[in-house]
């Protein structure tokens, strides 16, 4: 049988359509959070981050949004590009609770031409 | 400027051997890390060094252990390597602690046979 938690969630879009990737965090006390990308062999490249006093930030072709409410963290791509496909990952900083980043485990974007 | 560069890229072990995963930033950054990412899993710390001359205890240390050379290095060692220990091993740094972004290196990919 497959291990539990070998396999990440897969989002697969067709190239020029928007993308969105989820985060659920664990901590209501989080202060920071970023979004990573990480291609098949690399590190992982710092994207885009927000602070817990904002709920979007824009950058290039990047929105993140946040809602504390629900403990939510999205990313959204606009015109998804096959440069695109990638593991993402989201990471929240525990501040307080022995103060530490702790990453997600990724979702694999597959972009589709 | 090359950001964070990890020494070597691939390393394939013995049970029982010890080697050192070398790590050097050239961003002035006083804080650096080591990760291991396991596949499925989101990446553990298993030590960091919050400035020049101090060392901690991540989330997985067993087995390990870390050497704060200067501002610039900080390096890796495993005594007796284990399977268990098959990895890749991320080097990271920021600014200033947990509550800033992380920059990661390229990674070495360790099999311990």
């Amino acid at each position: 049988g497959e291990s539990v938690g070998l396999h990440l969630p897969t989002l697969s879009v067709q190239e020029g359509d928007n993308s969105i990737i989820n985060c659920a965090y664990s901590n209501s006390a989080s202060d920071y959070f970023i979004w990573y990308k990480q291609e098949s062999g690399k590190g992982p490249q710092f994207i885009i981050d927000i602070r817990s006093n904002m709920d979007k930030r824009q950058g290039q072709r990047v929105t993140v949004l946040l809602n504390k409410t629900v403990k939510h963290l999205s990313l959204q791509i606009a015109a998804t590009q096959p440069g695109d496909s990638a593991v993402y990952f989201c990471a929240e900083h525990w501040r307080g609770y022995g103060n530490k980043l702790v990453f997600g485990a990724g979702t694999i974007l597959r972009v589709k031409s | 400027n090359a950001g964070v560069t990890q020494t070597p890229k691939f390393q394939v072990l013995k049970t029982g051997q010890s080697m050192t995963l070398q790590c050097a930033q050239d961003m002035n950054h006083n804080s650096m890390y080591w990760y291991r990412q396991d596949p499925g899993m989101g990446l553990r710390l298993i030590y960091y060094s919050a400035s020049e001359g101090t060392t901690d205890k991540g989330e997985v240390p067993n087995g390990y252990n870390v050497s704060r050379l200067n501002k610039r290095e900080f390096s890796l060692r495993l005594e007796s390597a284990a399977p268990s220990q098959t990895s890749v091993y991320f080097c990271a740094n920021a600014r200033a602690g947990f509550g800033e972004t992380q920059y990661f290196g390229p990674g070495t990919r360790l099999l311990v046979l």
